[in-house]
């Protein structure tokens, strides 16, 4: 059974730190999806990362993928406020068949 | 250029009874998929529509159904509803099926409560 995890869960970090979000999911895969939600909004597309070793990065966010480790990470640099939200990464297992993750829930703190 | 709509954004049905959910996906996409998520979870996938046709399934049980009409809109039916339906009901709409790198858009959402 495919499982796509996303680790931490919850994450509180404080203005100006840097912190990683992991996402690693058990199928070959090389497209793979970081969406940002927030609370009662739907799935914000970040980053689409289509082949190993793809980086993106976009403001304080950035995105990175091994598909050899099926592993893609979204590190946050000097974290703001206004990154508080759920991240949720997501692989696309087929034609647009996407599993997504647990979600991280992050809350930047003053 | 409109983005994805649902409709409708909010309602509540009675355990047992069905409910119709719609989507229409942003200009010029022509596949829509639909996933449930429920308070605190990530989407799952129930199933895509392209072509008029349901091409993949998720996990989900024959009371979800679906349709996609010749202008690729689509519908979710859910039939004898549980206190477990209970979610936000996404559609996403994206170009073609198989094609990679194409952006993959969400609209706002149904919320469907049970009681």
């Amino acid at each position: 059974e495919l499982k796509v995890e996303q680790n931490p869960l919850f994450l509180s970090m404080q203005e100006g730190k840097n912190y990683t979000i992991y996402c690693n999911y058990s199928t070959t895969s090389d497209r793979l999806y970081w969406y940002r939600q927030d609370p009662g909004k739907s799935l914000e597309s970040l980053f689409v990362l289509l082949s190993n070793g793809a980086v993106k990065q976009e403001g304080r966010l950035m995105a990175s993928l091994d598909t050899k480790a099926r592993l893609s990470t979204l590190h946050i640099t000097a974290a703001v406020h206004d990154l508080s939200a759920t991240y949720f990464c997501a692989v696309d297992i087929r034609n647009n068949d996407m599993r997504f993750g647990a979600g991280t829930r992050l809350t930047v703190k003053p | 250029d409109a983005g994805v709509t649902q409709s409708p954004t909010h309602l509540i049905k009675t355990r047992g009874q069905q409910v119709t959910l719609r989507c229409s996906p942003k200009s010029g996409h022509d596949t829509v998929s639909w996933y449930q998520q429920a308070l605190g979870q990530g989407p799952q996938f129930i199933f895509q529509y392209y072509e008029e046709e349901e091409r993949q399934r998720g996990n989900f049980p024959d009371r979800f159904s679906g349709h996609q009409f010749p202008n690729y809109s689509s519908e979710l039916n859910v039939n004898a509803l549980l206190l477990g339906d209970s979610a936000l009901y996404l559609c996403a709409s994206s170009f073609r099926t198989g094609i990679s790198g194409n952006t993959i858009y969400f609209g706002e959402g149904s919320w469907l409560t049970v009681v």
